[in-house]
C-alpha cells in the first residue's frame, strides 16, 4: 500500500518566516495530494490540495509543489503568524473511491 | 462540500464494553472511511465502508473488533467492541466530496473515547 514519509515532525519559526514541511511516496500511481491544518481538539481541515497533473498550486500565503519523478511534494507557507501554528499532515491517494494515508505530521509552532 | 454530523463528541467507558460512533451525511456519498487518531499520532484507517457490502478492513483492524454498518447512502456507524484502555483514541469517519466545483475529502468532528 501507500506510504508516506513527512518531514520535519517539528517546526519552529519567527513570525513573518517561512515555513516548507515536505513529504515523500512511495505509489507513483498516487494522483491526489491534499494538506490539512488541524488544530488542538478540532477535525482536519484540508488547506491546499494538487493533483498529479499540475506542480505547483498557490493559494493567497500558502502553496504546495509536487515532484512526480521524485514523488515528493511540499508544503510552503510565507509571511507565517501565529494563527498558523498547529499540526499538519499532507497525505496522498490513488483514485477516487481510495483513502487518504497520511504522513504523522508536522507540528508548527510560530512565535511572535 | 458535505456537511458530517458525527456523535458523540466524546465518551468515557468502561473497559469490556462497547460504544457505537454515527455519522450522518448530508448529501449521499459512495464510500464512507473510519480513522483512529491515538493521542498526539497521526490519522489511521480503519476502514472503507461502502453501501450495500461489508466493509474492507486494514491490515491490524479486524471486523469482530470494529463492525461497521453502512445502511445506506449517508449514514453509517463503527462500533467499538469490548474496549481497553488501549482503545482510547479519536475516531473519525471521513467521506470523499467530488462536485463538479468541488473536490476533496472532509471529515466529521471526532469521537474522543477514554476507556477506564
Amino acid at each position: 500500500g501507500e506510504n508516506v514519509e513527512q518531514h520535519p515532525s517539528t517546526l519552529s519559526v519567527q513570525e513573518g518566516d517561512s515555513a516548507v514541511i515536505k513529504c515523500t511516496y512511495s505509489d507513483s500511481a498516487s494522483n491526489y495530494f491534499p494538506w490539512y491544518k488541524q488544530e488542538l481538539g478540532k477535525r482536519p481541515q484540508l488547506i491546499i490540495d494538487i493533483r498529479s497533473n499540475v506542480g505547483e498550486k498557490k493559494d493567497q500565503r500558502i502553496a504546495v509543489t509536487l515532484n512526480k519523478t521524485a514523488k515528493h511534494f511540499s508544503l510552503h507557507i510565507t509571511e507565517t503568524q501565529p494563527e498558523d501554528s498547529a499540526v499538519y499532515f499532507c497525505a496522498a491517494t490513488l483514485n477516487s473511491g481510495y483513502a487518504l494515508n497520511f504522513g504523522k505530521g508536522t507540528s508548527l509552532l510560530v512565535t511572535p | 462540500s458535505a456537511v458530517i454530523s458525527q456523535k458523540p463528541s466524546r465518551d468515557i467507558c468502561q473497559r469490556g464494553t462497547s460504544l457505537t460512533i454515527q455519522c450522518q451525511v448530508d448529501s449521499q456519498v459512495t464510500m464512507m472511511f473510519w480513522y483512529r487518531q491515538q493521542p498526539g499520532q497521526s490519522l489511521t484507517l480503519i476502514a472503507t465502508a461502502n453501501q450495500g457490502s461489508e466493509a474492507t478492513y486494514e491490515s491490524g483492524f479486524v471486523i469482530d473488533k470494529f463492525p461497521i454498518s453502512r445502511p445506506n447512502l449517508t449514514f453509517s456507524t463503527l462500533t467499538v467492541s469490548n474496549m481497553s484502555p488501549e482503545d482510547s483514541s479519536i475516531y473519525l469517519c471521513s467521506v470523499e466530496v467530488s462536485s463538479r466545483d468541488t473536490y476533496g475529502y472532509t471529515f466529521g468532528s471526532g469521537t474522543r473515547l477514554t476507556v477506564v
